[in-house]
């Protein structure tokens, strides 16, 4: 069965102190991998697509990495206006257009 | 660009009453739409799948009387909640998959439904 999985659940950051969120991910094939964030009561914001083991992207502070079993999401030198819930989905290759969310990751960013 | 736009972002209904929310990606095309259901603190849940000028492809447990869905245009899909009861309050989000832009799907800004 295809699953993802985000780690940590929530994550607690001085500003300025960088980290790494987790998602692991089991699929039959991988079509593609989508990172999202999303703040209170709003829908989730693009931010990345991976669709290859060793693919990188970045913007700003945020940087997306992706290998056959899991992606991270390094936050370098996070600033409080980072905080809000990361989103990780994968577009299993046999999924039509479905998107398979994990529980996404609550990141707090103190100043 | 890859806007997605939902209305109404509110709506507070009686229990009984049928409720109608709008999705629309307003620069580009999509033929294919989905809409998702949010519980506090919970991740996405799939709701049902909308394809431009055919029937949606709800998810399992997804009733499509209670849910209708419609998806009369390239750009506009509906999804009406029918006799609406306090259990169908939540937060509903929907999505739509952009092809020229690697099928990423991007998502409107939700609608909070409450039924009294």
């Amino acid at each position: 069965e295809d699953q993802v999985t985000q780690s940590p659940e929530a994550l607690r950051l001085q500003e300025g102190e960088s980290s790494s969120l987790n998602c692991s991910y089991t699929v039959s094939g991988l079509r593609g991998l989508f990172w999202y964030r999303q703040d209170p009561g709003k829908g989730p914001e693009f931010l990345f697509t991976l669709y290859s083991a060793g693919e990188e992207k970045e913007k700003e502070r945020l940087k997306a990495t992706l290998t056959k079993k899991e992606s991270f999401l390094h936050i370098t030198a996070p600033k409080p206006e980072d905080s809000a819930t990361y989103l990780c989905a994968v577009h299993p290759m046999d999924s039509s257009y479905k998107l398979i969310f994990g529980s996404g990751t609550r990141l707090l960013v103190r100043p | 660009g890859a806007v997605v736009s939902q209305h109404p972002s509110r709506v507070i209904c009686k229990s009984g009453t049928s409720v109608k929310i709008e999705c629309r990606s307003l620069d580009f095309q999509a033929t294919t739409m989905f809409w998702y259901r949010q519980f506090p603190k919970q991740s996405l849940m799939l709701m049902a799948t909308s394809n431009e000028g055919s029937k949606a492809t709800y998810e399992q447990g997804v009733e499509k009387d209670k849910f209708l869905i419609n998806h009369a245009s390239l750009t506009l899909s509906t999804l009406t909640v029918t006799s609406a009861h306090p259990e169908d309050s939540s937060f509903y989000i929907c999505s739509a998959r952009d092809l020229t832009s690697h099928q990423t799907q991007y998502f409107g800004p939700g609608t909070r439904l409450l039924v009294l």
